[in-house]
């Protein structure tokens, strides 16, 4: 079965701090997807990745970056975190190209809170 | 732009009914996939059943099946017998040749004893 782990299920943080959320997936997928969960509005892409090293912008990537030196690992980061990003973060991935390769694999979640 | 729309924000339903939840889509592509995930509460997403555009046969996955509706662009989830576990976040999504899902809105399944 396909594991992709999210570092934290929850987390506190101050307005201004940095924050890192970290995502690990162990089936060698070449896609990671960070996304945004708001009620109402669904998920919601930030940034995605095809391979080491690449990111591209999702719908709402203001106020977000992303890192991808390894494979298997996609980082998120808030470079200093305001009230309007507390919300709740998905971390998924897929095996590729071609439609029947992008069945998407998802973690748990990591509700971040912005005091 | 592909858009994927919900109108079902909540919705209940004894245990052992039949439930059907609605999903419209527009896409302007003829090659695409549909899904349905489930988010259960505090758990992770997971791929409830999916249906691929050119395939006329409706999709099912033991209690879930889909009406697919190609030139109505709707894509409704009917879930048989439902189960307390069946109790989750729905969310309809698509996707069509780059590697982005589109999600909708979600709708609240509660199941209730």
């Amino acid at each position: 079965d396909v594991k992709v782990t999210q570092s934290s299920r929850y987390l506190v943080k101050r307005t201004g701090e940095k924050v890192f959320l970290e995502c690990v997936q162990d089936m060698d997928h070449e896609n990671m997807f960070w996304y945004r969960q708001d009620p109402g509005l669904g998920l919601r892409l930030i940034y995605f990745s095809y391979d080491v090293k690449m990111k591209e912008k999702g719908d709402i990537p203001e106020g977000y970056s992303v890192s991808r030196e390894k494979k298997e690992r996609f980082s998120l980061i808030l470079e200093s975190a305001s009230t309007n990003q507390t919300s709740m973060y998905l971390c998924a991935s897929s095996r590729g190209t071609g439609l029947l390769k992008n069945i998407q694999y998802f973690g748990a979640g990591t509700r971040l809170s912005v005091l | 732009a592909q858009t994927v729309t919900q109108s079902q924000p909540e919705m209940s339903v004894q245990e052992a009914e039949t439930v059907t939840l609605s999903c419209t889509y527009d896409t302007s592509e003829n090659n695409y996939y549909l899904f349905w995930y489930k988010q259960p509460p505090s758990r992770q997403m997971i791929l409830v059943i999916r249906q691929e555009a050119y395939k006329q046969q409706n999709a099912t996955e033991n209690r879930f099946s889909v009406n697919f509706q190609k030139a109505a662009k709707s894509f409704s989830l009917k879930i048989s017998d439902s189960q307390l576990g069946d109790t989750a976040m729905y969310f309809c999504a698509s996707i069509q040749g780059a590697q982005k899902l589109v999600f909708g809105q979600g709708t609240r399944l509660t199941i209730n004893p």
